[in-house]
C-alpha cells in the first residue's frame, strides 16, 4: 500500500526567510504524481505544486519549489521569501496509475513569525 | 477560487439523523472526488465518480453512499449519524478522472454530530 511520510509535525520561521518541509513516500510503481497541498485557516485545500515522477526536472511555481529524489522517494517542497500568507498546513500527497486516490501525509503546519 | 463549489459551508445535526452534502464540479470536469479530513483519520478518500458513474472507492462507510446526477453535481448522504462522523468533508473534480490530472478542491462542508 501507499504511503506518505510528513515528520516535521510543525514548523515554524521568520518572515523573508527560507523553508523546507520534507516528505517520503513508499510505492512500487515507477510512475506516479506527488503533489504539495496547503491547507490555511480557511480550511481551503490549495494546490501548490506538482511533481510527474517521470520528469527528472524539479518543480518550480514562483517561490514554491521541490526537491525530488526518486530513488530515495524524497519530494520535499522549499518556500522561499517566506510571507505572512504561507502560514498553513501543508500537505503531501500522492497518486498513482490504477489508484485513483490520492493519498496524504499527516501534514505539516508552518507558522511564519513577522 | 478552484471554481469547485460545495453547500452548505456548515452542518450542525444531531446523532441518528441523516445528511446530504451536494457539490458541483469546475466547469467542464467529469469527474468528482470525496474526501473527509477528520482529527484522528486525516484526509482520507471515500469514492470517486466519472460522469455518472462510480469508478473507485475507498474506506467510505456502509452508512454512507454518494451519486453523480446528469448534470454532474454530486452528492454523499450521510445516514444514521455518529458522533466520529464529525469532520470536513471536501468534494474535488478533474476533467476526466485520470490519475495524472490534477485534482481541485472545493471549500469543504464542516459536519459537526451532537
Amino acid at each position: 500500500a501507499q504511503t506518505v511520510t510528513q515528520s516535521q509535525p510543525e514548523m515554524s520561521v521568520q518572515e523573508a526567510e527560507t523553508v523546507t518541509l520534507s516528505c517520503t513516500y513508499d510505492t512500487s510503481e515507477n510512475n506516479y504524481y506527488l503533489f504539495w497541498y496547503k491547507q490555511p485557516p480557511s480550511r481551503q485545500m490549495i494546490l501548490v505544486i506538482r511533481q510527474e515522477a517521470y520528469k527528472q526536472q524539479n518543480a518550480t511555481e514562483n517561490r514554491f519549489s521541490v526537491n525530488f529524489q526518486k530513488a530515495a522517494k524524497s519530494f520535499s517542497l522549499k518556500i522561499s521569501d517566506s510571507q505572512l500568507g504561507d502560514t498553513a498546513m501543508y500537505f503531501c500527497a500522492f497518486i498513482d496509475f490504477g489508484n485513483e486516490k490520492l493519498t496524504f501525509g499527516t501534514g505539516t503546519r508552518l507558522t511564519i513569525i513577522p | 477560487d478552484s471554481g469547485v463549489t460545495q453547500t452548505p459551508k456548515h452542518l450542525i445535526t444531531a446523532t441518528g439523523q441523516r445528511v446530504t452534502l451536494r457539490c458541483s464540479p469546475r466547469s467542464g470536469d467529469l469527474s468528482v472526488y470525496w474526501y473527509q479530513q477528520s482529527l484522528d483519520q486525516g484526509l482520507q478518500f471515500l469514492i470517486q465518480y466519472y460522469n455518472g458513474e462510480e469508478r473507485a472507492k475507498g474506506n467510505i462507510l456502509e452508512r454512507f453512499s454518494a451519486q453523480q446526477f446528469p448534470d454532474l453535481h454530486s452528492e454523499l448522504n450521510l445516514s444514521s449519524l455518529e458522533l466520529g462522523d464529525s469532520a470536513l468533508y471536501f468534494c474535488a473534480s478533474s476533467a476526466n478522472g485520470r490519475t495524472q490530472e490534477t485534482q481541485y478542491f472545493g471549500p469543504g462542508t464542516r459536519l459537526l454530530v451532537l
